[in-house]
């Protein structure tokens, strides 16, 4: 079964600096999607980025970019000048086409102005 | 366009109580999925429904919990006797299928959250 490892259960980042957010998964599969989603205390999960294991150029999303390194099985999430309104859970998730989302534990980002 | 819904937002029942719990997909969302996150933990997959057929299940815990999905629009989790152990937050997810569009994600509802006393 696929499994998503987040090893890092909180993190803290001053506002305006960069703050990096890991991820490891496992599978056997080729070609699947990564998603970065975040849920802030309103809980609603929004999706931050993605990337499809086939592309092999980093997702980039504004202040928002990924460490895809798919020989490792690693997925990690670059925050650059971060804002307060960063702080929230992150989540990494692993998907294959039409199959459930698989989530990591989550990451608890605080950032301190 | 209306995102994900779920209803209610908050349910507060007594062990051995049923609650049922609603989700209306974004219009046109082929997949419909639930998860769980009980306080602290995971979040856990708990099904999918393709339109109205049940695609996978093979994340609901037990016989208690009975999922619905009429017609291929909205959705119902039904719990039935709630005990403890059921409390956390309940999430409803949509995803169009892949000749209709839609790039891999999951859109989430705010999720509702339910308590056992």
């Amino acid at each position: 079964a696929q499994t998503v490892t987040q090893s890092q259960p909180e993190m803290s980042v001053q506002e305006a600096e960069t703050v990096t957010l890991s991820c490891t998964y496992d599978t056997s599969e080729s070609d699947y999607y990564l998603f970065w989603y975040k849920q802030p205390p309103s809980r609603q999960m929004i999706l931050v980025i993605r990337q499809e294991a086939y592309k092999q150029q980093n997702a980039t999303e504004n202040r928002f970019s990924v460490n895809f390194q798919k020989a490792a099985k690693s997925f990690s999430l670059k925050i650059s000048d971060s804002q307060l309104g960063d702080a929230a859970m992150y989540f990494c998730a692993y998907r294959e086409y039409g199959n459930k989302l698989v989530f990591g534990a989550g990451t608890i980002l605080r950032v301190k102005s | 366009e209306a995102g994900v819904t779920q209803f209610p937002s908050h349910s507060v029942i007594e062990k051995g109580q049923t609650v049922t719990l609603r989700c209306d997909p974004i219009s046109g969302h082929d997949n419909l999925y639930w998860y769980r996150r009980v306080m602290g933990k995971e979040i856990k997959f708990l099904l999918h429904f393709v339109k109205e057929s049940k695609q996978d299940e093979s994340g609901m815990p037990n016989n208690r919990f009975l999922a619905e999905r009429t017609g291929g629009t909205y959705s119902t989790l039904k719990v039935q006797p709630a005990e403890l152990e059921d409390s956390g937050v309940y999430f409803c997810a949509s995803s169009p299928s892949r000749p209709s569009g839609g790039r891999g994600e999951l859109f989430f509802g705010e999720g509702s959250r339910l308590t056992v006393l």
